[in-house]
């Protein structure tokens, strides 16, 4: 059960805007409209910030918009800030009913 | 303030076994369907097990699909997860989390871990 393919690292610098991608299949990303995005902060749970492709949870703040293209979906973070510096997931369902996480990115503020 | 407090960790040999426990308070536990996912140290993301409010439905990943089950018991508001066959690669942080469905990857809040050791 492999993962969805996610860089090992991004950074940019404050006030810039940063994209993470996700890469999958037909059978997990781009078939269907169930994928996430999580940021996670060192030894804290992690926190879902998209879901369903490019809906935000209240509260998230609008600087995080997903998107996806074929089989890629995608993070972006606009007006980066120092505490966007985390770790960032994608999940998607896949076929089969399983539900499947990409390897993470480190995002580092410059 | 949604509540999952894990328990039910700890060490173990190769070839054991665990039964991880979720206690869940402060969200009306049987309109939701809940999940397992776990994080090995300094790694990646891992969902192990889902399943729905009636369980009805469960969802397994294949790495543990005939070794692990997952269940729950809404009178109680918990969740659980019995691990059997235990293997090295097991060793992770176990989260229990909470979502809408349990085959869907929305998981709207997470326990603070449980440690599962398996260990010679």
């Amino acid at each position: 059960q492999s993962a969805l393919t996610q860089p090992a690292s991004v950074s940019g610098s404050p006030g810039q805007s940063v994209t993470i991608s996700c890469t999958g299949t037909s059978s997990d990303v781009g078939g269907y409209y169930f994928v996430s995005w999580y940021k996670q902060h060192p030894d804290k749970a992690p926190k879902h910030i998209i879901f369903d492709v490019d809906k935000r949870p209240s509260g998230v703040s609008s600087r995080f918009s997903g998107s996806r293209f074929d089989n890629t979906a995608a993070l972006t973070i606009s007006g980066l800030q120092i505490e966007d510096e985390a770790d960032y997931y994608c999940a998607s369902y896949r076929s089969g009913d399983t539900l499947v996480f990409g390897g993470g990115t480190k995002m580092t503020v410059l | 303030e949604v509540q999952l407090v894990e328990s039910g960790g700890g060490v173990v040999r190769p070839g054991g076994s665990l039964r991880l426990s979720c206690a869940a308070s402060g969200f009306t536990f049987d309109d939701y369907a809940m999940h397992w996912v776990r994080q090995v140290p300094g790694k990646g993301l891992e969902w192990v097990s889902g399943i729905h409010w009636n369980s009805v439905y469960t969802g397994y990943a294949d790495r543990v699909k005939g070794r692990f089950t997952i269940s729950r018991d809404n009178a109680a508001n918990s969740l659980y997860l019995e691990m059997n066959s235990l293997k090295l690669e097991d060793t992770a942080l176990y989260y229990c989390t909470v979502g809408p469905n349990w085959n869907r990857p929305l998981f709207d809040h997470w326990g603070q871990g449980i440690l599962v050791t398996v260990s010679a």
